[in-house]
């Protein structure tokens, strides 16, 4: 099946730092890939959707500036949060999506747990 | 059932019994539907999906229900078993809409010895 990782799997860093999450298609080409942000014991709400050589699209309320999002390759996504605050601490999930022949698969890396000191 | 902003619904089930989790989505013009499954630390992970022209689908030990009318999605667990205990997710996703889903509140199932 398709397999979607992230790197890193835990990350902490003092407050003014920037942190790089990775999400990898590992065995597949994926044309859109998703930013999720979820808080403890609530559901996934949506970042930012990133195609592959174009700018990512941000959900409302959600700073570009602060998340910048980098789709290089139909494999890799990257999430930066920069000049990372204690607020920012939750867990970042991405998903990778593939057309099909009905609509669209979508597959979920397994997180990545920011914490913001 | 569901709500936005609050604590996770729970529900708790014997082993060996049946779990029922019901999901109410937002937008009629939504035409495809999964169910995840999140454990504790992990990514959700897809259990069954189905889309609006049917109303019944069946995977290995889950079903899931879809009535339209009342914009309502449920999804049966056959014989709970403890590695079924986790959160479960419905998403919905619009046709020509993007490949987005828009994310339920979710319910947590807590399955009893």
């Amino acid at each position: 099946g398709a397999v979607v990782s992230q790197h890193p799997s835990r990350v902490i860093c003092k407050s003014g730092t920037s942190v790089k999450i990775e999400c990898r298609s590992l065995d597949f080409q994926a044309t859109t890939m998703f930013w999720y942000r979820q808080f403890p014991k609530k559901s996934l709400m949506l970042m930012a959707t990133s195609n592959e050589g174009s700018k990512a699209t941000y959900e409302q309320g959600v700073e570009k500036d602060k998340f910048l999002i980098n789709h290089a390759s139909l494999t890799l996504s990257t999430l930066t949060v920069t000049s990372a605050h204690p607020e920012d601490s939750s867990f970042y999930i991405c998903s990778a999506s593939v057309k099909t022949g009905s609509g669209s698969e979508q597959y979920f890396g397994p997180g990545t747990r920011l914490t913001v000191t | 059932g569901e709500s936005v902003g609050l604590h996770l619904p729970t529900l708790s089930v014997q082993e060996g019994d049946n779990s029922i989790i019901n999901c109410a989505y937002s937008n009629s013009a939504s035409d495809y539907f999964i169910w995840y499954k999140q454990e504790s630390g992990k990514g959700p992970q897809f259990i069954i999906d189905i889309r609006s022209n049917m109303d019944k689908r069946q995977g290995q030990r889950v079903t899931v229900l879809l009535n339209k009318t009342v914009k309502h999605l449920s999804l049966q667990i056959a014989a709970t078993q403890p590695g079924d205990s986790a959160v479960y997710f419905c998403a919905e996703n619009r046709r020509n809409y993007g490949q987005n889903f828009v994310f339920g509140p979710g319910t947590r199932l807590s399955v009893l010895p």
